[in-house]
């Protein structure tokens, strides 16, 4: 079946660029009818979506306005794998940052990787 | 703040059954756009419990049930039992933000 998995850097410094990449294995990343997307949630508190992409063509990207000016959203379908950079990051980017698939019918969240904690910190 | 609002937290005993509402506005839920709901225990990922409303994807307990009426939804645990305890969201999409939107999550405690 399919899955996702992140994977990047556990610890960033004030003002450099956050990295992450999910890995799509089971399935490709090219299946229509789902965008790739990104969902955060700071410690202790609820989750956050940031942004998704569709892969076909160039790659349609849609953000949530609080991030767009700082969220960079791409595909590698080569590597089936898509991935996140936030730049410019403060402490309140501190978070675990989800990867997941999202229907693009209903807008449901149907599959998650595990989440990886990434923390802004000197 | 949440465009979706739930409740902080509700409980119950084992064995009942418990309500969480997800109110929203004619952007979102009130428009039409599907309510998707999600369980969280502690430490995991978030797992699709309920989409489209009220359809539950396989391997989901019929203990767990969706309703949608005009801005608001909910979702319902019946036979609640110990392993129920997690937080819960439920989530719709927004016209005016053009995006997804999660509700703020209420944390189910069984007593």
């Amino acid at each position: 079946q399919v899955q996702l998995q992140e994977s990047g850097p556990g610890l960033v410094k004030p003002s450099q660029t956050l990295s992450l990449t999910c890995t799509v294995s089971g399935g490709s990343i090219r299946s229509g009818g789902y965008y790739w997307s990104w969902v955060r949630q700071h410690p202790g508190m609820g989750l956050e979506w940031i942004g998704y992409i569709y892969p076909s063509g160039s790659g349609t990207t849609h953000c949530h306005p609080s991030v767009h000016r700082l969220v960079t959203i791409s595909v590698d379908t080569s590597k089936n794998q898509f991935s996140l950079k936030v730049s410019s990051v403060t402490a309140a980017d501190t978070a675990v940052y989800y990867c997941a698939r999202l229907g693009a019918l209903v807008w449901d969240f149907d599959l998650w990787g595990r989440g990886t904690l990434v923390t802004v910190s000197s | 703040q949440s465009v979706l609002t739930q409740p902080p937290s509700v409980s119950g005993a084992p064995g009942q059954r418990v309500t969480i509402s997800c109110t929203g506005s004619s952007s979102n839920i009130g428009a039409g756009f599907a309510v998707n709901w999600y369980q969280q225990v502690p430490g995991t990922a978030p797992k699709l419990l309920i989409y489209d409303d009220t359809n539950r994807p396989s391997g989901v307990p019929e203990r767990f049930s969706g309703s949608k009426s005009g801005t608001s939804a909910s979702l319902a645990i019946t036979g609640l039992l110990a392993e129920d305890e997690a937080d819960y969201y439920c989530q719709s999409y927004d016209s005016i933000l053009s995006g997804v939107i999660f509700g703020g999550g209420t944390k189910l405690t069984v007593l």
